[in-house]
C-alpha cells in the first residue's frame, strides 16, 4: 500500500523556470492539500481540493497553480519560480468523514 | 495573533521523564484537535486526536480545555525515540487544518 507519494523528492531549479511537483494517493481520499513549510512559519496551506475538478485557494496561493483531473493526483505548478518559493512542499490527503490528514514525504525545492 | 500558538522549546528531558506541552488556539468554533509528530526533515505524522473527555494512547495523554481554549500533550516515561517536534493542530475554516509551529522535544540518555 503506497499511500501518498510525492515526486521529485528533491529539485533545484532556476528563477523564472516553471516546475511541477507531483502528488499521488492510493486511498481514493476526496480531499487533497498542498502545504509549504518554512522556518518560523510552520505549515502554510497553498491550495486544496475537495474532489476532482474542485480546487480552492489556501493561505499563500500566489505564484502557484493546481489542477485535479483525477481523484488520485494533485499536481502543484510554480509558473515562474522565485527564490522566495524555496521551501519544503508537503502534499496531504484525507477522506470526507474526518479532518485527519495524512502527509506525503515532501519535496525539497531550491530556486537559485 | 496566531491561530494556534505553541512554545517552540526545545524541551530537554532525560529518558524516563514526564514532559507536557500546551498549546492555545484562538478560534472558539474549532471542533477538531490533533497532535502531529514531525521528525527532522520528514513529513508530519498523526500522533493522536484530542477528544473533549481527554484520551490516552499508551504513554501519551491528550487533554482539551474548551473554556480556556488550550490543548495539552503529556508524555510519560520518555524514550530517546520521542525526540521530535510536536505540532498542535485544530480545524480552521471550512475543511482546513491550522498548524502550530511546533514544540521541539529532545530526550537525552
Amino acid at each position: 500500500d503506497a499511500g501518498i507519494t510525492q515526486s521529485p523528492r528533491y529539485k533545484i531549479t532556476e528563477t523564472g523556470r516553471q516546475v511541477t511537483l507531483m502528488c499521488h494517493q492510493t486511498w481514493s481520499h476526496s480531499y487533497m492539500f498542498w502545504y509549504r513549510q518554512d522556518l518560523g512559519h510552520g505549515l502554510r496551506l497553498i491550495y486544496y481540493s475537495a474532489a476532482a475538478d474542485i480546487t480552492d485557494k489556501g493561505e499563500v496561493p500566489d505564484g502557484y497553480v493546481v489542477s485535479r483531473s483525477k481523484t488520485e493526483n494533485f499536481p502543484l505548478t510554480l509558473e515562474s519560480a522565485t527564490r522566495s518559493q524555496t521551501s519544503v512542499y508537503f502534499c496531504a490527503s484525507r477522506d470526507h468523514s474526518s479532518y485527519e490528514q495524512y502527509f506525503g514525504p515532501g519535496t525539497r525545492l531550491t530556486v537559485t | 495573533r496566531k491561530e494556534v500558538e505553541q512554545d517552540p522549546g526545545p524541551f530537554n528531558v532525560p529518558e524516563g521523564a514526564t514532559v507536557a506541552f500546551n498549546c492555545t488556539y484562538s478560534n472558539s468554533a474549532s471542533q477538531s484537535f490533533f497532535w502531529y509528530r514531525q521528525d527532522c526533515r520528514k513529513e508530519p505524522k498523526l500522533l493522536m486526536s484530542v477528544y473533549s473527555s481527554g484520551n490516552e494512547d499508551g504513554r501519551f495523554t491528550a487533554q482539551l480545555n474548551r473554556a480556556s481554549q488550550y490543548i495539552s500533550l503529556l508524555i510519560r516515561d520518555s524514550k530517546l525515540s520521542d525526540s521530535a517536534t510536536y505540532l498542535c493542530v485544530t480545524n480552521g475554516g471550512f475543511q482546513k487544518l491550522v498548524f502550530g509551529t511546533g514544540t521541539r522535544l529532545l530526550v537525552s540518555p
